[in-house]
């Protein structure tokens, strides 16, 4: 079974500066996906960034980048030059490549972040 | 841009009426979605469907039914509304099964039964 942990507390950054929101993952699968969404308080969940577990370069799009340690079983986000905008909660999520049609997306339970002018 | 819309941001219903919950999609996605999301609990899984009238349970279907009748459209379905089914109830769909094809949501629907 696949299990996604994000354990950090409310998260605060201040304007322009960078933050990591931490996903560590556990799944006996070889090929998985690792996706990561923002939910702002409108209630819709955002796709951000996906990486995959046989990609060897860290994924990145925009201000978001994705640290991918997979010995570790860690697929942090990394969101440079926080903005006002950027608070919101964050999921992490993943999904196993060859599992067809009956693979689910498996999600964190989230992590809140409130960036400060 | 591809688009999910729900029938609803807000809903209050009575404990043991029916209701549905209407999702559409415009870019011809196979598969579609139902989630619940409560706090602490972030989202689980009621229900999906993989194509026109299949469906298959998610990690909590009970209290829950679905219908697929069309491609774009996935309808939710509480056929006696409890309590413990307030919630924000999510709606997405995806290109295919494929893994590396994200989930488009759309903007949820806050149920609440008194």
């Amino acid at each position: 079974a696949q299990k996604i942990t994000q354990t950090q507390p409310g998260m605060f950054v201040q304007e322009k500066e960078a933050v990591t929101l931490d996903c560590t993952y556990d799944t006996s699968d070889q090929s998985y996906g690792l996706f990561w969404y923002k939910q702002p308080s409108s209630g819709e969940m955002i796709f951000l960034i996906y990486q995959g577990s046989y990609d060897e370069q860290n994924a990145t799009e925009g201000r978001y980048s994705l640290n991918f340690q997979k010995a570790r079983k860690s697929a942090n986000l990394v969101i440079s030059a926080s903005q006002l905008g950027d608070s919101a909660m964050y999921f992490c999520a993943m999904r196993e490549i060859f599992g067809g049609a009956n693979s689910k997306l498996t999600f964190g339970k989230g992590i809140t972040l409130s960036v400060r002018p | 841009d591809v688009k999910v819309t729900q029938s609803s941001r807000y809903l209050v219903k009575r404990t043991g009426e029916k209701v549905f919950l209407e999702c559409v999609q415009d870019m011809d996605h196979e598969n579609m979605f139902w989630y619940r999301q409560d706090p602490g609990l972030g989202l689980r899984l009621i229900y999906f469907s993989y194509d026109v009238k299949m469906k298959e349970k998610g990690d909590i279907p009970e209290g829950y039914s679905v219908s697929r009748e069309k491609k774009e459209r996935f309808s939710l379905i509480l056929e006696s509304a409890s309590t413990n089914q307030t919630s924000m109830y999510l709606c997405a769909s995806s290109l295919s099964a494929r893994a590396t094809y994200e989930q488009y949501f759309g903007p949820g629907t806050r149920l609440t039964v008194t």
